[in-house]
């Protein structure tokens, strides 16, 4: 069973730019959260999907950030127009859909950097 | 609402020497769960314990071992025979809710001296 897999690793983009950070939750798991983690900091909750609804949005920026999860397919995790703030490792996880729910399983992360 | 407080940024310990790393908590939750990940320099998240709140019988698991303290809100982190692979960032966690989304610490950076 392969575990949660985020891509692309490593994303470089401009002020200005877009960035799309994609999430496979693991085979069987339907809730994913995204977390971000600025330069010497802990992770701090973003949001809380599960397929097609967004449940939990509450730590996410109020603007230039959206997040989704389709039927089919990743999540994925868009922030538009990106500052240099945004710099920082953004980490995706996933939690079954029974038994151990509260057990998320965490990604490798994205590391954004914004030039 | 829920806060994690790790008072401790760094921490050193002789190779298989016994630390323990502090964690306390605050929550509104009847219902929660503790965890410490573990942050190497790959940056991976691995998860090393979990605790029940509900349970009152501490977590295990090989080398690590947690004392959870109910009532100080207390959650702290014992590793036994520290090896040179244990160097790491540490962050405790709690979970819990309608949501279950993970609240962190700020992390303790163990170092592992030969």
């Amino acid at each position: 069973n392969a575990g949660v897999m985020q891509n692309p690793r490593h994303l470089v983009r401009r002020r200005g730019q877009e960035a799309r950070l994609r999430c496979s939750p693991m085979k069987g798991h339907s809730h994913v959260y995204w977390y971000r983690q600025l330069p010497e900091e802990g992770l701090k909750f973003m949001v809380y999907l599960q397929k097609e609804n967004i449940i939990d949005e509450s730590g996410m920026p109020k603007e230039r950030f959206s997040a989704e999860f389709p039927k089919e397919g990743p999540s994925i995790l868009r922030i538009q127009q990106v500052v240099r703030g945004d710099s920082a490792a953004y980490f995706c996880a996933s939690s079954p859909d029974r038994g151990k729910e509260n057990e998320q399983f965490f990604g490798p992360g994205t590391r954004l950097t914004v030039l | 609402a829920q806060t994690v407080t790790q008072s401790q940024p760094e921490m050193s310990v002789q190779e298989a020497e016994t630390v323990t790393l502090s964690c306390t908590y605050d929550t509104s939750e009847s219902d929660y769960y503790l965890f410490w990940y573990k942050q190497p320099p790959s940056r991976q998240m691995i998860l090393v314990i979990r605790q029940e709140a509900y349970k009152q019988q501490n977590a295990t698991e090989n080398r690590f071992s947690v004392n959870f303290q109910k009532a100080a809100k207390s959650f702290s982190l014992k590793i036994s025979d520290s090896q040179l692979g244990d160097a790491a960032m540490y962050f405790c966690a709690a979970g819990g809710g309608a949501t279950n989304k993970l609240i962190f610490g700020t992390g303790t950076l163990l170092a592992v001296q030969p």
